[in-house]
């Protein structure tokens, strides 16, 4: 079974301040994604990351892919109200079978 | 591109009936297909992953007999949930995928069980 830990679960912070979320695993993925759920909705795709090293950027929302393919973490730049959620990453199984394996999420709470 | 949808978006049922939920890929082909469902502050836990014309394939404590999933198309998956009973109470996301690893996910269906 591969498991991913995210950190913080929870994370309130003031609109205009930045923050970043971490998912990290001891297992290696091919590749790993990012999505934000809001309440009573299916989470929406943000972002792939595939190689080691990777750095996506999507508006203020900056994603990494350790060197390793273990962990990644998801920053966010002068975050604004509409950037609460609940965001999950998904890491692709290595063992070629197109499952996901998500982390418990990061609920993120940005007060205006 | 790659919208999915799901209906019902809400059900209530009494205890010991069966609900359908379907989910379909609406502007693209999907050749599998996957059942999650989400408790409360919980992650999404895989169910089911269903290929288009063949049996689905179940995770490990998930009832086959139970969460009855059919594959009939390159657009629409099912689930049945049947008897269903308080427990099962639950949201059920589906997701959908083009040979890629991206999955897209529907909106969701928020089944309760009386």
């Amino acid at each position: 079974t591969q498991l991913l830990e995210q950190s913080p679960q929870f994370l309130s912070i003031q609109e205009g301040e930045n923050l970043t979320v971490y998912c990290n695993s001891s297992s290696v993925f091919s590749s790993l994604q990012w999505y934000r759920q809001e309440p009573g909705e299916g989470p929406v795709l943000l972002v792939t990351v595939v190689t080691g090293g990777e750095v996506k950027k999507l508006k203020r929302l900056t994603f990494q892919f350790g060197d390793a393919r273990k962990d990644s973490s998801l920053h966010i730049t002068a975050a604004q109200t509409g950037d609460t959620g609940l965001y999950l990453c998904a890491g692709v199984s290595s063992y070629g079978n197109n499952r996901l394996a998500f982390g418990k999420g990061n609920q993120v709470v940005v007060i205006p | 591109g790659a919208v999915v949808s799901q209906h019902p978006s809400r059900v209530i049922c009494k205890s010991g009936t069966s609900v359908k939920i379907e989910c379909r890929s609406l502007d693209f082909q999907a050749t599998t297909m996957f059942w999650y469902r989400q408790f409360p502050k919980q992650s999404l836990m895989l169910m089911a992953t269903s290929n288009e014309g063949s049996k689905a394939t179940y995770e490990q404590g998930v009832e086959k007999d139970k969460f009855l999933i059919n594959h009939a198309s390159l657009t629409l998956s099912t689930l049945t949930v049947t008897s269903a009973h308080p427990e099962d109470s639950s949201f059920y996301i589906c997701s959908a995928s083009n040979r890629g690893h991206e999955q897209y996910f529907g909106p969701g269906t928020r089944l309760t069980v009386t």
